[in-house]
């Protein structure tokens, strides 16, 4: 059972690529979760997603975008990376109504 | 959802109880108390949910005061394995559920 799956695990880009950070989760949770970490700092959540077909903005959205493709998948995209976007990518899903959330591996990106 | 206000750091010897305390001071009646940890930048961890019971899991106890307006996260045995960031959240079940983080509290243990 693999739970939730980020990939890619590390990525360096060069400031204004763009990029996709991709997230599964074999669970069949309804709620899925993007976050950002920067050193020495908590998560801070950036686009979450209730259900199928709805998205909604967390507390750092500018500058991504994200799908909810089906249940499984929900996709972060980085239009024109900035250096500013280096950090630790998490993503989570947690079951029906409830705060009970698995989270991914991470993936770490740079912007140089 | 309630905002939390965690301590920066706390010590611990190992062997010893860590009490981490969470004040909640807003929360509103339909609102859990959530406690995960964070060990050296991995994903965080679930650990222990509560209402207004106090529960108890293989991993730790939480205690509810009867007010609700504060928790206190118990980890009875602390091991140096438990050196981690701690989170309290509170959020409302059911719907569309936010979980979001505040800045936690950095737990070291030691020998």
């Amino acid at each position: 059972n693999a739970g939730v799956t980020q990939t890619p695990k590390f990525q360096v880009l060069k400031t204004g690529q763009s990029m996709t950070l991709q997230c599964a989760q074999d669970m069949n949770h309804n709620s899925m979760y993007w976050y950002r970490q920067d050193p020495g700092m908590g998560l801070r959540l950036i686009y979450y997603s209730a259900s199928e077909g709805t998205t909604d903005k967390g507390e750092v959205p500018n500058g991504y975008n994200v799908s909810r493709l089906n249940k499984r998948e929900f996709s972060l995209r980085l239009e024109s990376a900035a250096p500013s976007q280096t950090s630790v990518y998490f993503c989570a899903s947690s079951a029906p109504g409830t705060g009970f959330a698995f989270f991914g591996q991470g993936t770490r990106l740079t912007v140089v | 959802d309630a905002k939390t206000t965690q301590p920066p750091s706390m010590d611990c010897a190992e062997g010893r109880a860590a009490n981490l305390p969470c004040n909640h001071s807003t929360i509103s009646g339909n609102e859990y108390v959530y406690w995960y940890r964070q060990i050296h930048s991995q994903g965080p961890q679930y650990i222990i949910h509560g209402l207004k019971n106090n529960e108890t899991n293989e991993m730790a106890s939480l205690i509810i005061t009867e007010d609700r307006k504060s928790s206190t996260l118990i980890l009875p045995h602390a091991t140096l394995r438990d050196t981690a960031v701690y989170y309290c959240i509170v959020l409302i079940t059911g719907g569309g559920n936010k979980l979001t983080f505040g800045t936690g509290t950095q737990l070291k243990v030691e020998l």
